[in-house]
């Protein structure tokens, strides 16, 4: 089957660094996306990544590793804004976004 | 309008009852999408059109029917709604005809209840 996993919960003090893993199991791989989601809002487009390493935009960087099924998404100087859930997709083979659960941060003064 | 539209925001619904949720997009994305979204749970994709005239099912797509009769509106539609389709639904739209990313695009949601 096909599998996302994230933490469920994560807090971090404002102005700090956090890391937020994301591990995948799918049939195919066409890339990989982070989306942020405010409470009671639509998710929003963060970020994309299709080969490994890393990608950087702004205080937000994803980093992705195909052969270990491995993303991350590292939030810098983080803003009380930041406090929302982040959701990882990945993308199969058959071009359709399987998603994780979705990690919920609280930030903390 | 402006992206992604959905109607109503919030519904509710008696079990039984016939309701389609509405999405019109005015970007001229050729693909479009439903999830619904429960909690604990990520999205999850009932129905999908990857261009006007088609469509596809997605992992959930029990009790639920659209139609995609032009590029800019796909209606979801349950014919007789049960307590379990409680949820909130998300309609998406990409454009998958060219380069890029390709990303999903999200209308505000539709906080669906069926008593």
């Amino acid at each position: 089957g096909q599998n996302i996993d994230q933490p469920t919960e994560m807090t971090a003090t404002e102005g700090a660094i956090v890391q937020i893993n994301c591990t995948y199991q799918t049939s195919g791989f066409n890339g990989l996306f982070w989306y942020q989601q405010h409470a009671g809002e639509a998710p929003t487009f963060l970020s994309y990544n299709v080969l490994d390493g890393l990608e950087e935009k702004g205080r937000f960087s994803s980093f992705l590793s195909r052969s270990k099924g491995y993303s991350y998404l590292l939030l810098k100087e983080l803003q009380m804004k930041d406090s929302a859930s982040y959701l990882c997709a990945v993308r199969d083979s058959n071009y359709q976004l399987i998603w994780g659960a979705g990690t919920k941060l609280i930030i903390k003064p | 309008i402006a992206g992604i539209t959905q109607a109503p925001t919030s519904q509710i619904l008696a079990a039984g009852r016939r309701m389609t949720l509405r999405c019109t997009q005015d970007m001229r994305h050729n693909a479009m999408y439903w999830y619904r979204q429960d909690l604990g749970l990520g999205l999850r994709l009932i129905h999908y059109s990857n261009t006007a005239g088609t469509t596809g099912k997605g992992e959930v797509p029990d009790g639920y029917s659209v139609s995609r009769a032009n590029t800019d509106d796909f209606p979801l539609t349950l014919a007789s709604a049960v307590p379990s389709q409680t949820s909130v639904y998300f309609c998406a739209s990409s454009d998958s005809s060219g380069g890029g990313y390709n990303e999903q695009f999200f209308g505000p949601g539709t906080r669906l209840t069926v008593l």
